[in-house]
């Protein structure tokens, strides 16, 4: 069954440290998003992607850098984790009609 | 300010109820999506509905893009229909798209 996954489900990161978030598609869709969802702001656009080896700035790219190795793989990377970036992060892939959205589980992060 | 405006923010149903859940937008619509969110959990897509209306089982989605306007009504209410409901408009631009999501409507049926 075509899915999004996203690992790991949750993390606790320290305040200056490194995450890095992964997302795996089977959907064979060509566009890849990173969402974080906050309460009172629904879901933000922090970066995407509409073809391997590139990445594209979504609403709210700062303090995140994203990665796309491959059609299926998509990351998303936090170089100095912040208080503020404690979210549930969703990643997304679609097809090229955008009409096909597939979610994935989310990702808690809590950085302290 | 918000692109994407959904209304109302919550709704508590008793089951059997009818429901209906508004967002409007204030760009040019490209297109409208609807999701579902299971509480805590990821997000389903319910339509896909650019223009006109459009049914599935006990929901009916209907984008009218000259008021800029899409709606989705949830007939005879079930508790599992509990969660929260967003829409999303997608923008069109030369970098690729993306979506614009509203801040959602919380639902929330009594059995």
């Amino acid at each position: 069954e075509a899915a999004v996954t996203q690992s790991p489900r949750s993390k606790v990161a320290v305040t200056g440290g490194k995450v890095t978030l992964s997302c795996h598609q089977t959907n064979n869709h060509d566009y890849m998003y990173w969402y974080r969802q906050d309460t009172g702001h629904g879901l933000r656009l922090i970066h995407y992607s509409y073809v391997a080896d590139s990445t594209e700035k979504g609403d709210i790219p700062d303090g995140y850098k994203a990665s796309r190795p491959s059609q299926e793989n998509f990351s998303l990377i936090l170089e100095l984790a912040s208080l503020s970036q404690t979210a549930v992060y969703f990643c997304a892939s679609s097809d090229a009609r955008y009409s096909d959205y597939t979610f994935g589980s989310g990702t808690r992060l809590l950085v302290i | 300010g918000q692109q994407v405006q959904q209304s109302p923010a919550s709704l508590v149903l008793q089951e059997g109820e009818n429901a209906e859940l508004q967002c409007n937008f204030s760009t040019s619509l490209n297109s409208m999506q609807w999701f579902y969110q299971r509480p805590g959990g990821s997000l389903v897509s319910l339509f896909y509905n650019p223009s006109g209306t459009k049914h599935s089982g006990r929901l009916t989605s209907t984008t009218v893009i000259k008021e800029r306007r899409s709606s989705l009504h949830i007939s005879s209410s079930q508790t599992t229909d509990s969660g929260t409901y967003l829409c999303a408009l997608t923008l069109y631009g030369s970098s690729g798209n993306k979506l614009i999501f509203g801040i959602g409507t919380l639902l929330s049926v009594k059995p």
